[in-house]
Parts: structure tokens; sequence; C-alpha cells
């Protein structure tokens, strides 16, 4: 049974670092690997996705990357500002159809001071 | 363009009553449909997952139901809720994206409160 685990649970910085949320998975076997950002009250916006093919992904100050093998991955946030204040969610997927559906870690909520 | 829609956005119930949640889906045809629920302290979990219209398949068994009575209808029941089913109700679907690649999008969510 797949499952998805994201450290640290909470994590608060101040403005302007640099940080790394982690996630692993137990099953190497997925078909990809997505980060999301959750803010209070709201749904889920998509940051990210990696296939498992691929090694990495970057959207503007974020930069994701997959070792399916060691089963881990990581959102780096370059240069942090407030309003990345959010809850982060990683999730793997086992593949399209009725194997898309999609397994979750507990996110890790980030705050940043300004 | 895709879009998803959630209705409504936060919803207090009292215990035993029926419960009806909507998620529609614009852009696209034939989406493959999620419903996933967030409880307190806890991650998302899958509670149904749809292929085509009138084809539903549960991950958990509970107090709730779903239906796809159209292509991009997909709606989450229950006849009489439970404490235990308060929680914020996300919908998604998956969309597919340069070279067959696909990703998840999701609806903004119903926050359920049963009292």
């Amino acid at each position: 049974k797949q499952e998805v685990t994201q450290i640290p649970a909470a994590l608060s910085v101040p403005e302007g670092e640099n940080l790394v949320l982690n996630c692993s998975f137990t099953d190497s076997a997925i078909y990809n690997l997505q980060w999301f950002r959750q803010d209070p009250g709201k749904g889920l916006t998509s940051l990210l996705l990696i296939q498992s093919s691929q090694r990495e992904q970057t959207s503007g100050r974020l930069n994701a990357s997959l070792d399916k093998s060691s089963g881990r991955s990581t959102l780096y946030i370059a240069a942090s500002q407030p309003g990345d204040s959010a809850t982060y969610l990683c999730a793997v997927s086992r593949g399209g159809g009725s194997q898309g559906n999609l397994i979750f870690g507990k996110g890790t909520k980030l705050s940043v001071k300004p | 363009s895709q879009t998803i829609h959630q209705w409504p956005a936060t919803l207090v119930q009292p215990v035993g009553s029926p419960l009806s949640l909507e998620c529609t889906v614009e852009g696209t045809s034939n989406p493959n449909l999620y419903w996933y629920r967030q409880a307190a302290g806890r991650g998302l979990q899958l509670l149904f997952y749809s292929i085509g219209i009138d084809q539903i398949s549960s991950e958990v068994p509970q107090n709730l139901s779903a239906s796809r009575p159209q292509d991009r209808q997909f709606i989450l029941s229950s006849k009489k809720l439970l404490l235990s089913d308060s929680g914020f109700y996300l919908c998604a679907w998956i969309r597919f994206v340069t070279g067959g690649r696909h990703g998840y999008t999701f609806g903004s969510g119903t926050r359920l409160t049963v009292v």
C-alpha cells in the first residue's frame, strides 16, 4: 500500500530565505508526482507535475525534483515571500484512468515571516 | 478554457439530513472525475472516482454515494448525514497536458459541517 510522508509538518522561515520541503513515498511504481498548494479554507492549486521519467520541473521560484528509485521528491522555494505562506501537499499517482487516484501526504504548513 | 466548479462553498447540515454536492467541469469531454475528502488533522482521502457516465468506483466504504448522470457532472450524496461526515470535500479531474501527460485540477471545495 502506497504511503506518502511529508517532512517537516510545519516550517517557519524569515522572508528571503531559500527552503526545501520533503516528500517520500513507499512504492516507487508511480506514474507521476504532483505538488499542490492549499491556502486556508481553499481548494488545491497545482504547482508542479513531474512524470515518472523526469528528474525535475521548474516554475518561477519553484523547483521540484524526483528520485523515483529512492522514493523521494523535494520542492525547493527560492527567495521565499510572505505570499508563499500556505500548506504544500505532495501526491503520487499510479497512472491514468482508474489507476489515476492520487495518494496524498499530510502536507507541510509553511509560514514566511516578513 | 477548462474549468471546474463546485457548490456550495460552505454547508451546515443537521445529523440525519440528506446531502447533495455538485461538481461540474467545462471545456473538456469525458474527463476522469474524483471526489476527495479532507478531514480535520488528516490528509486528503479519495472517496469516489468515475471514468464515465454512470461508472462510479468507491475507494472506501462509507455513508456517502456518488453519481455521474452527465459526462461533466459529478454528484456526491448522502441519505442521512453523520457527524463523521464533516470535512472539506474536493472535486477533481484529470486534465491532459502536452505529450499525453496528465495532471489534476481541483475545485474550490465545499466545507461541510454536520451538527
